[in-house]
């Protein structure tokens, strides 16, 4: 089983550039999301879903977008990377609820410059 | 508002005793308590959880103790081992699909 995977690992982005990270899983589970972590600050959630066709905004949501076609896959959209976006970002599914046992993926470090 | 704190960044201990890495949390609202490791270059992976509704939790050589009255837990890892060196966060949830992480304790175990 591949559990959950990141699409790039790495990536570096100017200042107002677009991009999509992708993330798929292949254990059937309703629930993903999204977290970024970033240095003494711990994971903090952008979004989430709960099943195709429904999402939700977590704690940092703004200046990104997700998507939720398929069951598998769960995109990340920065319609216009800042600096400020600079992060390693997580995806997550679970079983459950979203704040239950999650798998993550390796995760994408990204930088913009 | 950083709701969950872990305030040790870093734990030292020796291979065969006892680690215990300590978790603090503000909301009371939260009631489900998880401990994820997380080795370099790697995503977290979850190591075990815990409800308000009990104080204690243990799966082999983890336990996971809540004290509600005064929002803190903690995770002892008896004995430690060197593959247990790695970054542990504690998270805590309210049941509203919001999970909030700590900043993380590297523990690291020497042989």
């Amino acid at each position: 089983n591949a559990g959950v995977t990141q699409t790039p690992k790495f990536q570096v982005l100017k200042t107002g550039q677009s991009m999509t990270l992708q993330c798929a899983q292949d254990m059937n589970h309703e629930y993903m999301s999204w977290y970024r972590q970033d240095p003494g600050m711990g994971l903090r959630l952008i979004h989430y879903s709960v099943g195709a066709g429904i999402t939700d905004q977590g704690e940092v949501p703004n200046g990104y977008n997700v998507s939720r076609s398929t069951t598998e896959d769960f995109p990340l959209r920065l319609l216009s990377a800042a600096p400020s976006q600079t992060s390693v970002y997580f995806c997550a599914s679970s079983y459950g609820r979203v704040d239950t046992e999650a798998f993550f993926g390796q995760g994408t470090r990204l930088t913009v410059v | 508002d950083q709701q969950v704190k872990q305030n040790s960044p870093s734990l030292s201990v020796q291979e065969g005793r006892i680690s215990i890495l300590n978790c603090d949390y503000t909301n009371s609202m939260f009631d489900y308590f998880l401990w994820y490791k997380k080795y370099p270059a790697e995503g977290p992976t979850f190591l075990i959880s815990i409800s308000s509704i009990k104080d204690k939790n243990e799966d082999g050589r983890f336990t996971v103790f809540l004290n509600k009255s005064a929002k803190h837990l903690s995770l002892h890892i008896v004995p430690s081992q060197p593959g247990d060196s790695a970054v542990y966060f504690c998270a805590a949830s309210g049941g509203n699909n919001d999970m909030r992480f700590g900043a993380g304790t590297r523990l690291t175990v020497k042989p």
